[in-house]
């Protein structure tokens, strides 16, 4: 199985600031990335696929870079709305594995 | 509209089965993959399987094969996880999901169900 490792696991920030979660594959998986926010409560929701796509709705405040093995979220500028979980998945195998997540939450 | 709805939550003893339902509509349900993924309570996400409705094609994560059955009817646009005996550690939220393609989705979850909160308990 590939593993997915993310980094921080938890982080404070403030609205405005600028965040970057990352997140590293246990061996090469091209571009085959994807990232998911989940609030509290709520199913996960996709953010970004293939690594750097943007999903149809979601703000062009967030952004996905990175091949290979290593990869990056960054949110531009945190909004009130951006507190929440986030966890990348790798779809170039199965099984498809996730990472553990990474809290981000209110300085 | 895509959507995916999940079936109420359960609360069941140890060593009782169990069989959870998602139905899918505003989509070919045969021509997606429709995955199942674990939340145990405060922890992450866990990748169980995979269905092919149009042919019940199925893949499993190895931490979950054999523990549970992925299936689909395609006759009523509907996929399910099951457990022949359930242990207290199945205790978690279950969520299905669509797979999208390759070219429009990168192969990622792109609709989720709504989650099925399933509860083992003596």
């Amino acid at each position: 199985d590939i593993q997915m490792t993310q980094s921080p696991s938890s982080l404070s920030a403030s609205v405005g600031d600028r965040v970057t979660i990352t997140c590293r594959a246990s061996q090469s998986i091209s571009n085959s990335l994807n990232w998911y926010q989940q609030k509290p409560g709520k199913a996960p929701n996709l953010l970004i696929y293939a690594a750097t796509s943007l999903q149809s709705g979601v703000p062009s405040r967030f952004s996905g870079s990175g091949s290979g093995t290593d990869f990056t979220l960054t949110i531009s500028s945190l909004q009130p709305e951006d507190f929440a979980a986030y966890y990348c998945q790798q779809s170039y195998s199965t099984p498809r594995t996730f990472g553990h997540g990474t809290t981000v939450e209110i300085k | 509209e895509v959507q995916l709805v999940q079936s109420g939550a359960e609360v069941k003893k140890p060593g009782e089965s169990l069989k959870i339902s998602c139905k899918g509509s505003g989509y070919s349900f045969t021509t997606y993959w429709i995955g199942w993924v674990r939340q145990m309570p405060g922890k992450g996400l866990e990748w169980m399987g995979i269905v092919y409705p149009g042919d019940s094609d199925t893949r499993y994560s190895p931490s979950f094969q054999g523990q549970v059955t992925i299936s689909a009817d395609e006759s009523i646009n509907t996929a399910y996880l099951q457990w022949s005996s359930l242990k207290a550690s199945d205790t978690a939220m279950y969520y299905c999901a669509r797979q999208g393609t390759i070219a429009a989705a990168g192969s990622s979850f792109d609709y989720w169900g709504q989650g099925t909160l399933v509860t083992v308990s003596s």
